[in-house]
């Protein structure tokens, strides 16, 4: 079965600083992977999507996100992080043979002024 | 703009009681959903529904049920309320066929207690 994989429960980064969230997923082929953000007290936003193609992928928020397929990993990263940033990043995945979203457990981002 | 809406952001119910929850999107999408959400656990599928009168269950339906008699509007019920029920529900929606079939707009949540 498909499954994701994000290691880091709490990642604390200064406003600034770079920032990568890891995400690994368990499947035979190439899946479509997504990147969601769930800012306090709201739903959960799409970020960025990959589908196939490119395995640089652009999202919105200044997010980006690169498929290793050798690495099975569609890390999260992000030049420059803002205080806005803070929130919960997910990764997810849909794969064989399931039409549905599998998530991962979350990360935890905290920007520090 | 893309519109998600459920019916309560806070909701505390006692132990045995019938709950229901609401969601409406005005996105005219097929697809909608129900999800739980745990610390450590990430979000979970309860239940799922392509249309209209159709239903089926996702990773942990047990002690819940669907309706769905609208196409913008989606319930999920709780016949018997229990403490582990206790959680933050998640209401999405999504277009279907290839990509729109995961690309999910999420309403903001429901945290429920259960005392």
């Amino acid at each position: 079965a498909q499954s994701v994989t994000q290691p880091d429960i709490h990642i604390t980064v200064s406003e600034g600083a770079s920032l990568e969230l890891r995400c690994n997923y368990s499947y035979g082929a190439t899946p479509y992977l997504f990147w969601y953000v769930q800012s306090p007290g709201q739903g959960l936003q799409l970020l960025l999507k990959y589908f196939s193609g490119d395995t640089l992928v652009q999202g919105i928020k200044g997010f980006e996100a690169e498929f290793k397929r050798s690495q099975s990993s569609f890390n999260l990263r992000k030049p420059s992080v803002h205080w806005s940033d803070a929130a919960e990043y997910f990764c997810a995945v849909v794969g064989g043979n399931t039409d549905k979203l599998i998530f991962g457990t979350g990360t935890r981002l905290q920007v520090f002024p | 703009d893309v519109k998600v809406t459920q019916s309560s952001r806070y909701l505390v119910k006692r132990t045995g009681e019938k709950v229901f929850l609401e969601c409406v999107q005005d996105m005219d999408h097929e697809n909608m959903f129900w999800y739980r959400q745990d610390p450590g656990l990430g979000l979970r599928l309860i239940y799922f529904s392509y249309d209209v009168k159709m239903k089926e269950k996702g990773d942990i339906p047990e002690g819940y049920s669907v309706s769905r008699e609208k196409k913008e509007r989606f319930s999920l019920i709780l016949e018997s309320a229990s403490t582990n029920q206790t959680s933050m529900y998640l209401c999405a929606s999504s277009h279907p066929g290839f990509g729109g079939n995961y690309e999910q707009y999420f309403g903001p949540g429901t945290r429920l207690t259960v005392t």
